[in-house]
Formats: C-alpha cells, structure tokens, sequence
C-alpha cells in the first residue's frame, strides 16, 4: 500500500521569498503524483501532476515540483510567494494500476505574512 | 460542465438521525469517491465506485453507505450520525484513461453531528 508524509505541517513565509514544501512517498512501483491547494473554506485544486517523463513538472500559478526516485520525494517550489499562496497544500500518490486510488499527506498549512 | 457538484454545502445533524449526502458529475468519468477530511489527518477514502452497480469500501467505511445507479451520482448514506463523523466531506471522480489519473474534486460538505 502507499503512503505520503509531508514532514511540515505548518510553514511561515514571507511575501516574495521562495518556498518549498516536502513531500516523501513510499510505493512500490511508479507512482503517479500530485499536488493540490485548498483555499479556506473551498475544495482542491489541482496543482500539478507527476506520471512519467521529464521529472521536473511545471504547474499552474507558477509552481513546479521535483521528482527525485532515488530520495521517494516530490517536493514542491516556488521562487517567489504572494500573499494569494497562503492555503493548505496536499500531496498525493496514486496508484499506477488498479483504479488509481489515491492516498493524501496531512497536508502543510502555507501561512504568508507581509 | 459543471464538474463535480455537491449538496449540500452545510449540514446540521443531530446524534442518531441519517441523512444522504449527493455528489454528481457531469464528465462521464467512471470512477467516483467519498473522502472526509479532519484536521491533520488529510483526506481519508470512504468509499468508492470503479463504475455504475459497482463499490467498494476505503480506508475508513464504517457508518457509511453508498450506491451507484448511474455513472453521474453517487450518494453517501449515513445510518445513524455520530460525533465522530464531523468532519467536511468531498466527493471526487476521475475518468478511465490511464493519462487521466487526476481526480477532480467537488465543493466539499461540511457537516457537524451534535
């Protein structure tokens, strides 16, 4: 069965330093890989997505993420935070057969001061 | 489209009654689930349904039921609520392709068992 550990549950950054936030899986074969944010009060939105290929990922609202097989980590960046940033970010790995289950980290809480 | 849709958005329950909790898309996907999310915990599976006439349980099932009659709905009974399943429930639900392993999720339900 997989897992994920996302060792920061809470991370204080200020507005315009980078970030970075960790995230280590443990499964078996290849994992397909995410990144979700969830602003106060709403549902998850996709961030970005790892499945194969080149293993550094682009995604929307200028982060990227990192895979790195040999460390079993998926560590998401972002050179310069806004103060919009400030949310609850989840990993996630999913399973590469069956249908795809997904198993969540407990997420980092992201908070941006000015 | 509407993606994935939830209602309701708040519920009130009070020790012992029941109640459904609706989720339906509109993408065709196949795959649907239910996950509750409680602070640091992520979000844990319920249940989930690989196609219409077909579920299985999650990670944490119990006082929980679901169907699935159509490919579009798939509701969450709950018996018989308890304290303990306070928590915001998200529905979520992914197509069949194996280059489509992300998993879209709806509003989310908050719900508060007193």
């Amino acid at each position: 069965a997989q897992s994920v550990t996302q060792p920061d549950i809470h991370i204080t950054v200020s507005e315009g330093a980078s970030l970075e936030l960790r995230c280590n899986y443990s499964y078996g074969a290849t994992p397909y890989l995410f990144w979700y944010v969830q602003s106060p009060g709403q549902g998850l939105q996709l961030l970005l997505k790892y499945f194969s290929g080149d293993t550094l990922v682009q995604g929307i609202k200028g982060f990227e993420a990192e895979f790195k097989r040999s460390q079993s980590s998926f560590n998401l960046r972002k050179p310069s935070v806004h103060w919009s940033d400030a949310a609850e970010y989840f990993c996630a790995v999913g399973e590469s057969g069956g249908w795809g289950k997904f198993q969540f980290g407990a997420g980092t809480q992201v908070v941006v001061t000015p | 489209n509407a993606g994935v849709t939830q209602t309701p958005k708040f519920q009130v329950l009070k020790t012992g009654q029941s109640m459904t909790l609706q989720c339906a898309q509109d993408m065709n996907h196949e795959y649907m689930s239910w996950y509750r999310q409680d602070p640091g915990m992520g979000l844990r599976l319920i249940h989930y349904s690989v196609g219409a006439g077909i579920t299985d349980q999650g990670e944490v099932p119990n006082g929980y039921n679901v169907s699935r009659s159509t490919t579009e709905d798939f509701p969450l009974r709950l018996l018989s609520a308890a304290p303990s399943q306070t928590s915001v429930y998200f529905c979520a639900s992914r197509g069949g392709q194996t280059n489509s392993y992300e998993q879209y999720f709806g509003p989310g339900t908050r719900l508060t068992v007193t």
